[in-house]
């Protein structure tokens, strides 16, 4: 079963825009983390926030957590055509399961 | 983070036969397993969770006869998909969760399977 529900489902950007994706979820959780995955391949891990923790950056990638609201967002600045792919929320409330959202597929225009 | 090596990465089988996928986590002890199917296009699915020693815990609409799995150590589950179907083409991916200090499971790169 799925956890959350992504929003947009596409997003199609120019090179350089910044890209936003929107990850809701229903139960309480530990933590939720996002994932990458190009076409036809494994998941890339991005960055993991914890239940008690509001925001998380990693280079270009801010994460919000807002646990009120049970929503997550996920912001790529500065986006790159390499940056074109799938990404994932998922969801962990205990015992190391691992629920995902629908996810969003962004592509970036050269 | 720890690792979880799966394998094989890709394997193409002919209609009717079992194939089996191996997931292990290579540098600690896990002590729940969890198996994730994904179609074209869509999101990962859990399929099951098994805990080391135990029977796995299947979610609805999955067939425990039809993927059979095995947790018989606390760094190995295997999942066979047996009597295998062109419907059941689809990337298979497991994670691991356990071992002292992890906090959240680690998934292993996943297994294309082609039913031909």
């Amino acid at each position: 079963s799925q956890q959350g529900e992504e929003d947009p489902q596409a997003l199609s950007i120019q090179e350089g825009e910044n890209a936003t994706m929107n990850c809701s979820y229903k139960t309480s959780i530990n933590n939720l983390q996002w994932y990458r995955q190009n076409s036809g391949r494994g998941l890339v891990h991005l960055i993991l926030i914890r239940s008690n923790e509001r925001e998380k950056h990693s280079g270009r990638l801010r994460v919000t957590l807002d646990t009120s609201k049970k929503s997550s967002s996920l912001l790529i600045t500065a986006s790159r055509a390499a940056d074109t792919a799938s990404y994932f929320c998922a969801t962990e409330a205990g015992g190391f399961k691992t629920i995902f959202g629908a996810g969003t597929r962004l592509f970036v225009k050269a | 983070g720890a690792v979880v090596s799966q394998h094989p990465s890709r394997v193409i089988c002919k209609s009717g036969t079992s194939v089996k996928i191996e997931c292990r986590s290579l540098d600690f002890q896990a002590t729940t397993m969890f198996w994730y199917r994904q179609f074209p296009k869509q999101s990962l699915m859990l399929m099951a969770t098994s805990n080391e020693g135990s029977k796995a815990t299947y979610e609805q609409g999955v067939e425990k006869d039809k993927f059979l799995i095995n947790h018989a150590s606390l760094t190995l589950s295997t999942l066979t998909v047996t009597s295998a179907h062109p419907e059941d083409s689809s990337f298979y991916i497991c994670s691991a969760g356990g071992g002292a200090g992890n906090t959240e499971a680690f998934f292993g790169q996943g297994t294309r399977l082609t039913v031909v």
